[in-house]
């Protein structure tokens, strides 16, 4: 049963314009939220969390957006940088995020256009 | 400072067979998640270990097991390897009081079975 869910395996988005990936969860017990940058070859890296308290996140070019009622955030990166080319995982916690055991989305491969 | 180390990088084996991974979590910290990456289903949590006890469990077969030495290091072990057990194998490391900050993933062990 996958709880976490990126509907979308992959996006295409011209540099310079915006980038939203998707994320779906069905546990209602989730209450901290987080995205993940991976390259080939290389461990994910941390982009952004959200609490469930709040309904927006931003830092520099990356702003997550979380909805409650839908269960459902979305990240989006304005402007878009051929460097942001990567696979994006969303990721769930519990308990305000006091805990290591997070769960992943199956990820969305975005790329770039330069 | 050093990141998070998994040995090998790279490893082939022979279904029925046995395999031992290694990760060493950045100095100072405590606790160690492991993860299984397969394409389709995203990173799933394996278990975590913090000062050398279990603390989180996922919902993987009894022939995924690890442990964690004093140092912090961490191996994970898996038996009777079985041809779907192919996949990227991923630690992270954090601090070890709960909650996320400072978690940290190594690159991986690319585990193929043949």
């Amino acid at each position: 049963d996958q709880q976490v869910k990126q509907n979308s395996p992959s996006l295409s988005v011209q540099e310079g314009r915006i980038s939203i990936l998707n994320c779906d969860y069905t546990n209602s017990m989730f209450d901290y939220f987080l995205w993940y940058k991976k390259y080939p070859a290389e461990g994910p890296t941390f982009l952004i969390s959200i609490s469930s308290i709040k309904d927006k996140n931003e830092d520099g070019r990356f702003t997550v957006f979380l909805n409650k009622s839908a269960k459902h955030l979305s990240l989006h990166i304005v402007p878009s940088q051929p460097g942001d080319s990567a696979v994006y995982f969303c990721a769930a916690s519990l308990y305000g995020g006091a805990t290591n055991k997070l769960i992943f989305g199956t990820g969305t491969l975005l790329a770039v256009q330069p | 400072k050093a990141g998070v180390t998994q040995t090998p990088r790279y490893l082939i084996k022979t279904r029925g067979q046995q395999v031992t991974l290694s990760c060493s979590p950045i100095s100072g910290h405590r606790s160690v998640s492991w993860y299984q990456q397969t394409p389709g289903q995203g990173l799933q949590f394996l278990f975590e270990y913090f000062s050398e006890t279990q603390r989180n469990k996922g919902n993987f077969p009894g022939r995924f097991s690890g442990r964690q030495f004093s140092n912090s290091r961490s191996e994970m072990n898996v038996s009777t390897l079985e041809l779907g057990d192919s996949a990227l194998y991923l630690c992270a490391s954090s601090p070890g009081t709960r909650g996320l900050s400072g978690y940290t993933f190594g690159s991986g062990t690319r585990l193929t079975v043949v």
